[in-house]
């Protein structure tokens, strides 16, 4: 009930194109959705975050989008640039609970 | 210069040794966590502390130890038992009653 499936594994996006990662989670106790962005050979860095009570949530060109009863969520990238290409997580938790459970990653290749 | 620093960032070592790895943090975050990541399989939770001298064991504890002398630094061990040591290492850390994790830049340790 603790895991977060991530999907795809990898994906490769031209530039300008718009880039989509899916998770899906089980336990419906969590309640707070956050994204991580992780360069090669550095540690992630937070991108954007959710909580249940609202069904999207726009920085800039990053959009989380929460479907709660389906028990997913996503981020979308408009406009993908190279400087984009990364590995992507996603990862989930409750209030209380001290860890963070995360997806597998995705790798994004933006090309030109 | 507000942060999560760790080091060494590459730390190689014999079969056998025993090492230690270093996390420092001047955010005042409460909680410290250590996670291993290798190719493919996301992040996984070695350990974590909430307050200085009291920790709890991850998913993946065995072969590892920690202390929590200090509010500020949260070293790792990677003892002769981890059977596979081969890794790069992440810490991070939050404040209580916050749920974003940040983290420092990681320490890639090659054991041969």
């Amino acid at each position: 009930q603790q895991q977060v499936k991530q999907s795809p594994q990898s994906l490769i996006v031209q530039k300008g194109g718009i880039s989509i990662i899916n998770c899906a989670y089980e336990n419906t106790a969590f309640d707070y959705f956050p994204w991580y962005q992780q360069f090669p050979g550095k540690g992630p860095a937070l991108l954007i975050a959710i909580r249940p009570d609202v069904s999207e949530k726009k920085e800039g060109r990053f959009t989380i989008s929460f479907n709660k009863s389906a028990k997913q969520f996503s981020l979308h990238i408009m406009d993908s640039q190279p400087g984009d290409s990364a590995t992507y997580f996603c990862a989930a938790t409750h209030f209380g609970n001290e860890k963070l459970t995360f997806g597998t990653g995705t790798r994004l290749t933006i090309i030109p | 210069d507000g942060g999560i620093t760790q080091s060494p960032k590459y730390l190689f070592r014999k079969e056998g040794q025993n090492v230690t790895l270093s996390c420092e943090q001047n955010l005042n975050h409460d909680a410290m966590y250590w996670y291993r990541q290798d190719p493919g399989q996301g992040l996984r939770l070695i350990y974590y502390s909430q307050i200085v001298n009291d920790f709890q064991k991850g998913d993946i504890a065995e072969g590892y130890s920690v202390s929590r002398e200090k509010k500020e630094s949260f070293p790792l061990t990677v003892t002769s038992a981890q059977k596979n040591p081969t890794a790069f290492y992440l810490c991070a850390s939050r404040t209580l009653g916050a749920a974003e994790q940040y983290f420092g830049p990681g320490t890639r340790l090659t054991v041969t």
